[in-house]
């Protein structure tokens, strides 16, 4: 079975300082691993996929994420958060020949001044 | 370009009733994908159809009924709702699964209450 975990449910940053947001991923054989970002009464947005290409992937919105096979990891960055990243974070994994996808619980992001 | 529309945005239903959650997506993917969203528990995926007239369970299907006689169509309906059912509704698309790395596009979902 694939599952996700995002460690911290809620994380608080200032504005300008890094933000790191983590995932850890189960699963019996190579994922594809997402990120996707939620703003307030929206649907969800994706910011980036890992797809084997490449193990350092670069998203929307300065964001990028690294995926380590020997972590089990796929955890979420950006060097400098802005106001306007306030937001909730899905991590979210499927594996070859699925067709569904494991969202993780989330994670919000809160920025302050 | 309207990409993928949900209907109602906000419900509010009594307990027993029947209620169907419509989505509608203007891109001809293949896939199309019901979730619920509840607080600690993500995305949980309801039911998923292939193609018109196929569609299969997922995490949390009981409750739940879907129907798929047009590829852009995909309502979710609530046969007899219960409050247990009260929560945020996502319907999202994707292009064939063949390139399992195909992201899904979303809604913006429906708050649905169940009193």
């Amino acid at each position: 079975a694939q599952s996700v975990t995002q460690l911290g449910s809620h994380v608080s940053v200032s504005e300008g300082a890094l933000v790191l947001l983590r995932c850890n991923y189960s699963s019996s054989v190579p994922p594809y691993l997402f990120w996707y970002v939620q703003y307030p009464n929206q649907g969800l947005q994706l910011l980036l996929k890992y797809t084997s290409a490449a193990t350092l992937v670069k998203g929307i919105n300065g964001f990028e994420a690294e995926f380590k096979k020997s972590e089990t990891s796929f955890h979420l960055t950006k060097p400098s958060a802005h106001m306007s990243d306030a937001a909730e974070y899905f991590c979210a994994v499927r594996r070859q020949g699925d067709n569904d996808m494991r969202f993780g619980a989330g994670t919000r992001l809160t920025v302050k001044p | 370009d309207a990409g993928i529309t949900q209907s109602p945005r906000y419900k509010i239903t009594e307990t027993g009733r029947q209620v169907t959650l419509m989505c509608h997506q203007t891109w001809s993917h293949s896939y199309m994908f019901w979730y619920r969203q509840d607080l600690g528990h993500g995305l949980r995926l309801i039911y998923y159809s292939a193609a018109a007239d196929i569609t299969d369970k997922g995490e949390v299907p009981d409750g739940y009924v879907v129907s798929r006689s047009k590829t852009e169509n995909f309502p979710l309906t609530l046969e007899s709702a219960t409050r247990s059912q009260t929560s945020v509704y996502f319907c999202a698309s994707s292009e064939s699964m063949g390139r399992e790395w195909n992201e899904q596009y979303f809604g913006p979902g429906t708050r649905l209450t169940v009193t």
